[in-house]
């Protein structure tokens, strides 16, 4: 079946480091891939997205390219900020088998001031 | 703030008791999704729902069930609690539940079983 698999946290990075967080993903069909994002206490919110394949999503900074020959959807950003500190989730919807969505195991990641 | 409406945002119960979980999508979705957030699991897809019917099933086990009413209010339902039930349930929703559509998320209900 389909499957996300996400690079392990915790990651720790000083404020104005680059980021790299590697999502690779096992799918039948054509899927849409996801980053979402959860700040403490709160729920997931939509970070970026990438609907077919050579697509990149971008925004507040962070880059993903939907790269289907390497089954990959990476997510990276420049300059990190203390803000960014959160769980990152990389996600996909596949139609196949009936519209489900499949989540990554999240990574975290602390970034110090 | 996401536009979608999660009641209660805590629960505390005990085994074998029963709970409904309630969830308000944003206006205008038609298309709701459950999951569970737990520590060892992470986030796992429960159940979708798009316009009353059921669309597609996820790792949901049997004591679990869920439905969406005619004003597309969803709720979930968790029978015969037992320890390992104790997770963050989310629900979110989307405009026509396709492949590539956005997902809303509430904030959580959080369920505690002793």
């Amino acid at each position: 079946g389909d499957s996300v698999t996400q690079m392990e946290g915790p990651v720790t990075l000083s404020e104005e480091a680059c980021l790299t967080i590697n999502c690779t993903y096992t799918a039948t069909g054509y899927p849409s891939l996801f980053w979402y994002v959860q700040y403490p206490g709160e729920g997931l919110q939509l970070l970026l997205k990438a609907t077919k394949a050579d697509d990149k999503g971008s925004n507040k900074g962070f880059e993903a390219t939907y790269r289907k020959e390497t089954t990959s959807f990476h997510l990276e950003k420049g300059s990190v900020q203390v803000s960014d500190s959160a769980v990152y989730f990389c996600a996909l919807s596949d139609r196949t088998g009936g519209f489900k969505t499949i989540f990554g195991a999240g990574t975290r990641l602390f970034v110090k001031a | 703030d996401s536009g979608v409406t999660q009641t209660p945002k805590h629960l505390i119960t005990a085994t074998g008791q029963r709970v409904t979980l309630r969830c308000s999508p944003r206006s205008g979705d038609l298309s709701v999704y459950w999951y569970q957030q737990s520590l060892d699991q992470g986030l796992q897809f429960l159940i979708q729902y798009y316009n009353g019917e059921e669309r597609a099933k996820g790792n949901i086990l049997e004591r679990f069930s869920a439905q969406q009413f005619p004003d597309l209010h969803s709720e979930l339902n968790l029978s015969s609690l037992e320890l390992g039930d104790s997770a963050l349930y989310f629900c979110a929703s989307s405009v026509e539940g396709d492949r590539g559509e956005t997902q809303y998320f509430g904030p959580g209900t959080r369920l505690l079983v002793l």
